[in-house]
């Protein structure tokens, strides 16, 4: 049974910092992993797809990584805003099922 | 494009009414996904729908739970009766159909309250 992990589960830094989020899952048959970013009392916004055969994916001031046979995603954030303070989810779509499978989600805040 | 739309976005009742939720997934989507959010067991996949058909609902909880595709345009999730149990935000979600690599857009919710 796939499971994914996002550690840490809260994260406060200073404005101007980069950081890095991870996320870790079980079973390396995926069809892609997926970074999401939740504001409070909001939906979900789609931040990065990485396709299982890519290693990584740019936005803007985001990055995210995979190694899948590791079973392992980054994000990275350069020069943080407090802006950015939001829930951030992972997400892979199990190649067995199909299934979007979430982790628990990094809360995370950016102080002025 | 106006996204996914759900309504409504709030919805408080009593144990024991029934409750309706509604999504209109992205027009030329064909994969339509009801999530719930709580905070002790994050985001589970209650049921998804290709070309309307219901494909999966093992994450259905309970036989209270409902969920039906009439048309590619409209879904529902019908909770009957509501339990406290099943305060929580339901997310609907949809995506081109057949391809599993293709990104998951989400509506902004419903927030259910039963008391």
């Amino acid at each position: 049974k796939q499971e994914v992990t996002q550690i840490p589960a809260a994260l406060s830094v200073p404005e101007g910092e980069n950081l890095v989020l991870n996320c870790s899952f079980t079973d390396s048959a995926i069809y892609n992993l997926q970074w999401f970013r939740q504001d409070p009392g909001k939906g979900l916004t789609s931040l990065l797809l990485i396709q299982s055969s890519q290693r990584e994916q740019t936005s803007g001031r985001l990055n995210a990584s995979l190694d899948k046979s590791s079973g392992r995603s980054t994000l990275y954030i350069a020069a943080s805003q407090p802006g950015d303070s939001a829930t951030y989810l992972c997400a892979v779509t199990s190649s067995n099922t199909g299934k979007l499978i979430f982790g628990q989600g990094t809360t995370l805040q950016v102080k002025p | 494009d106006a996204g996914v739309i759900q309504s409504p976005r709030h919805e408080v009742t009593e144990m024991g009414q029934e409750v309706t939720l509604r999504c209109k997934p992205i027009s030329g989507h064909n994969s339509l996904f009801w999530y719930r959010q709580t905070m002790m067991r994050g985001l589970e996949l209650l049921i998804y729908f290709n070309n309307n058909v219901p494909i999966d609902d093992s994450g259905m909880p309970e036989d209270r739970f409902s969920a039906k595709m009439p048309n590619a345009s409209f879904s529902t999730l019908k909770i009957q009766p509501s339990e406290p149990r099943d305060s929580a935000v339901y997310f609907c979600a949809s995506k081109l159909a057949g391809v599993f690599q293709n990104e998951q857009f989400f509506g902004p919710g419903t927030r259910l309250t039963v008391l």
